[in-house]
């Protein structure tokens, strides 16, 4: 079964500081690894899109690798902001199909 | 507007009742998704339409779900004799054209209460 795992399932880091968020997947063959920011009351926003070719992608702060042979994605943010508190989704896209396997989300709060 | 735009954004229904939530993708994507987000849960796919293609409905979870995409462009979602295990927010989401690297572009979602 094509599967999806994020952890922490919870993080809360002060201002300023990184932290990285992880996530593991079992859907094979895959054709591209997404990261999403979601805020409260909004929609998912994309942050990056990484193919099964591609070890690491950055987008700012944010800072995503993948390794297609563990099949883990990390999501690293760099120097956080208060703005950083959101939910950060991992997203998982199959090789055949149109539906893409969305992990739980890892919710991440800033605090001053 | 440029991003894809969802009405309403809040909808509170007793039970039995039929309801359509809107959707207006961004103009000149081809591509269109409809999700459920339950609190604690991923994303779950519901439907998607691209272009003049028979859409995929393999993710409607019952017979009481379905979706139309009028003249490519707005879509509604309609749920018929609603349940309480319905209520969640019902996201939106459109993409350029059929490629997989495309990013979906999310509305900000209807949330449904079923009471």
């Amino acid at each position: 079964k094509n599967q999806v795992e994020q952890s922490p399932q919870s993080l809360i880091i002060l201002e300023g500081k990184n932290c990285t968020l992880q996530c593991n997947y079992t859907v094979s063959p895959f054709s591209n690894l997404r990261w999403y920011k979601q805020d409260t009351g909004r929609g998912p926003v994309s942050l990056t899109i990484m193919t099964f070719s591609e070890n690491t992608k950055s987008n700012g702060r944010y800072t995503a690798t993948l390794d297609a042979d563990t099949k883990q994605s990390s999501l690293h943010i760099t120097a956080s902001q208060l703005s950083d508190s959101a939910s950060y989704i991992c997203v998982v896209s199959p090789e055949y199909g149109n539906k893409l396997v969305f992990g739980a989300g890892t919710i991440l709060r800033v605090k001053s | 507007g440029a991003g894809v735009s969802q009405s309403p954004s809040n909808k509170v229904t007793e039970k039995g009742k039929d309801v359509e939530l809107r959707c207006d993708p961004i103009s000149g994507h081809t591509a269109l998704y409809w999700y459920r987000q339950s609190l604690g849960q991923g994303l779950e796919f519901l439907i998607y339409f691209q272009g003049n293609s028979a859409p995929d409905k393999s993710g409607l979870p019952s017979d009481r779900f379905s979706a139309e995409r009028t003249g490519g462009s707005v879509s509604t979602l309609t749920i018929q004799r609603t349940q309480q295990e319905d209520s969640a927010v019902y996201l939106c989401a459109s993409s350029p054209t059929r490629g997989r690297n495309q990013p979906q572009h999310f509305g900000d979602g209807t949330r449904l209460s079923i009471l």
